[in-house]
């Protein structure tokens, strides 16, 4: 079946510490996202990436670093720099860039839950 | 710029009872709306969607919402609640024009109660 594979589930890490959040999609799917969510909060736009080695910064995406080197993979790497980085983190896709993405709505990932000790 | 406000954090209902989540937006331009559901320690999933056309949209659980354009409303609705309906419910707005990513609200928890 299609879908979003985000490894791992759970995620521990020392202060200091960079640590890289996997996101696998076998859906053909041209744009991909990275969400952060907060209780409380809704979803926030870290980065999001419409076509294979481009990327745009959303909302909150200091702290944060990504690469789009295939179209399958977007991966998130949390910084030391971030300064509260625990929080679940989601990822998302949608088929294209226009707003046909929009028609479909997103596809998500069942998340990672870092937690910084 | 495109905002959703959420009206309540949490609502508690019992079982067999109707329930409505609000969902309030604000867009100088056109819009797409949408409904997610998220279930503990899952991803969100679409549960429905107003692209254009009818105002009252239908999901294949029960739900329903109503664009109201006056009001700049989404709510959702459903005439009667189980308790596998317990989850945390997303409003989201996308602007027709510009880049369509949309702006989620910051949800409301759907407790229902035996």
């Amino acid at each position: 079946d299609g879908g979003i594979t985000q490894s791992p589930k759970y995620l521990f890490r020392k202060e200091g510490q960079n640590v890289t959040l996997s996101c696998e999609q076998n859906l053909n799917h041209d744009a991909m996202y990275w969400y952060r969510q907060d209780p409380g909060q809704g979803l926030r736009l870290i980065y999001y990436s419409q076509i294979v080695n481009d990327f745009q910064k959303g909302d909150i995406a200091e702290g944060y670093s990504v690469s789009r080197e295939k179209k399958e993979s977007f991966p998130l790497t949390v910084t030391s720099a971030q300064k509260n980085p625990t929080a679940f983190y989601l990822c998302a896709s949608t088929g294209t860039r226009s707003k046909t993405s929009s028609y479909y709505g997103y596809t998500f990932g069942s998340g990672t839950r870092l937690t910084v000790v | 710029a495109q905002s959703v406000t959420q009206l309540d954090s949490q609502v508690p209902v019992f079982e067999e009872a109707p329930v409505e989540l609000r969902c309030n937006y604000s867009s100088s331009v056109s819009v797409y709306l949408f409904w997610y559901v998220q279930y503990p320690n899952q991803g969100l999933q679409l549960l429905l969607k107003y692209l254009s056309g009818s105002t009252l949209v239908e999901s294949i659980n029960g739900f329903e919402a109503e664009f109201n354009k006056s009001q700049t409303s989404f709510h959702l609705r459903k005439p009667s609640v189980h308790i596998s309906d317990t989850a945390e419910y997303f409003c989201a707005v996308s602007e027709t024009g510009g880049s369509y990513i949309p702006t989620f609200g910051r949800g409301t928890s759907l407790i229902v109660h035996p």
